[in-house]
């Protein structure tokens, strides 16, 4: 398997301000993840694919200029919520692809994000 | 368009009372089929990666199985520790990229 932490666990912010996500692979490498959105009750949505050294790659309907994805090095990838609005409150999930079997997918704790 | 979806939404289900999830998806090129157990407040956890029709993958009281429309996921006997959400997710594009289902949610009592 491969682990994947995410810092902060939860987060709550004023409507207007910008929030930081980081995702970590820990003890592998990681040149691509991706970010997953879930809101209560619904399933993961993928958001973007984050490229190290590279632009992220956005899914249809989400906003590159509010959702700024940073991936500065193999382990580390950053998701910023830029002036934050009550409905982008959600949990946010990042993932990473296994170091032995890269088809898999392996999934950070989460991070919980409240715009008040 | 590309679809994934679970029932029943919800399960609940004595201890040691075996039962079926089902995941139908309707994807163009298929990759591969996962199954993920998501507790509450955390990220999903992997179980198992079904490739191919008529491929079958078990861990502990799990059996997971696959057909070209549909995949199953068997709980046998379970126990009050397997009450978490399960989730099934295509992978089309890229092995990355995965369209997940809205999940069943289980409930074991003992």
């Amino acid at each position: 398997g491969a682990v994947v932490s995410q810092h902060p666990s939860w987060v709550i912010c004023k409507s207007g301000t910008s929030v930081k996500i980081e995702c970590r692979s820990l003890d592998f490498q990681a040149t691509t993840m991706f970010w997953y959105r879930q809101f209560p009750k619904q399933s993961l949505m993928l958001m973007a694919t984050s490229n190290e050294g590279s632009k992220a790659t956005y899914e249809q309907g989400v906003e590159k200029d509010k959702f700024l994805i940073n991936h500065a090095s193999l382990t580390l990838s950053t998701l910023t919520v830029t002036s934050a609005h009550p409905e982008d409150s959600s949990f946010y999930i990042c993932s990473a692809p296994g170091t032995t079997n890269q088809e898999t997918q392996y999934f950070g704790p989460g991070t919980r994000l409240l715009v008040l | 368009e590309d679809q994934v979806t679970q029932s029943p939404e919800a399960l609940r289900l004595q201890e040691g009372e075996s039962s079926s999830l089902n995941c139908s998806y309707t994807v163009s090129g298929l990759r591969g089929l996962f199954w993920y157990r998501q507790d509450p407040g955390k990220g999903p956890e992997f179980l198992f990666t079904l490739y191919s029709a008529g491929e079958e993958k078990e861990k502990e009281r799990l059996k997971a199985t696959l057909t070209k429309k549909e995949s199953f996921l068997h709980i046998t006997a379970p126990k009050p520790e397997d009450s978490a959400t399960y989730l099934c997710a295509a992978a089309t594009d890229s092995w990355g990229k995965l369209q997940f289902g809205a999940g069943t949610q289980v409930v074991v009592t003992p």
